[in-house]
């Protein structure tokens, strides 16, 4: 079964307004962790936000923040005032424990964004 | 601080030829990873790596791929015979082990196989 689902393939946002990522996930663990990466065309993956399993606040960092609903066990990215350079593909990833103190990271498929002008 | 370095950034090689992939992660952690990201698709992980063990490589073709990490530092990632279907990105990334610690990657190796 698939643990992170990103059921968005491609978003369409205009120039200046939010746009939502979704991200669900499954784990019976009750510490995870939840990342958020941001790969423009030129190929790097770059960390853009971290939600922990027993934080009680949603994290923010600047334009990204993250709607964490731990029953619903989705960590949806918010990114505020899109701008042009928000073009990219977003995937949403999953740390949990595995094989003692080993841990995984899993992750999504995928959300094209395209910022138009 | 310096970021994950590989080597090359880019590699062209014919079929049943063997390629090398070099690693090196950022000083102090323990972790590292081989994603194999083909164009389009999300990163696959090859290979996860805790200190010098292995901690998961279910996903590696292991009649083909290997990799090691010697004294838990720098990782090397081989493929021999390469086939088409290798054609893809290979990247790094390494991180702290505990569930906070995010991973960084490195700019990653462009294999094509002809």
């Amino acid at each position: 079964a698939q643990k992170i689902t990103q059921t968005q393939p491609g978003m369409f946002v205009q120039e200046k307004e939010a746009v939502t990522l979704d991200c669900t996930y499954d784990t019976s663990d009750p510490s995870y962790g939840l990342f958020w990466y941001k790969q423009p065309s030129s190929g790097e993956m770059i960390f853009l936000i971290y939600q922990g399993s027993y934080d009680q606040q949603n994290a923010t960092e600047g334009r990204y923040s993250l709607n964490f609903q731990k029953a619903r066990k989705s960590a949806n990215l918010v990114i505020s005032a899109s701008q042009l350079g928000d073009s990219a593909m977003y995937f949403c990833a999953m740390r949990e424990p595995f094989a003692g103190n080993n841990r995984k990271l899993i992750w999504g498929l995928g959300t094209s964004l395209a910022v138009n002008p | 601080e310096a970021g994950v370095a590989q080597s090359p950034r880019y590699k062209i090689i014919e079929k049943r030829q063997s390629v090398a992939f070099w690693c090196n992660p950022i000083s102090g952690h323990a972790t590292l990873y081989w994603y194999q990201q083909i164009l389009g698709q999300g990163p696959k992980l090859l290979i996860q790596f805790q200190n010098n063990g292995v901690v998961d490589d279910s996903q590696l073709p292991k009649d083909r791929f290997s990799a090691e990490r010697l004294k838990g530092v720098d990782s090397t990632l081989k493929i021999q015979p390469a086939k088409l279907e290798d054609s893809a990105v290979y990247l790094c990334a390494s991180s702290f082990p505990q569930v906070s610690g995010e991973a960084f990657f490195g700019p990653g190796t462009r294999l094509t196989v002809l």
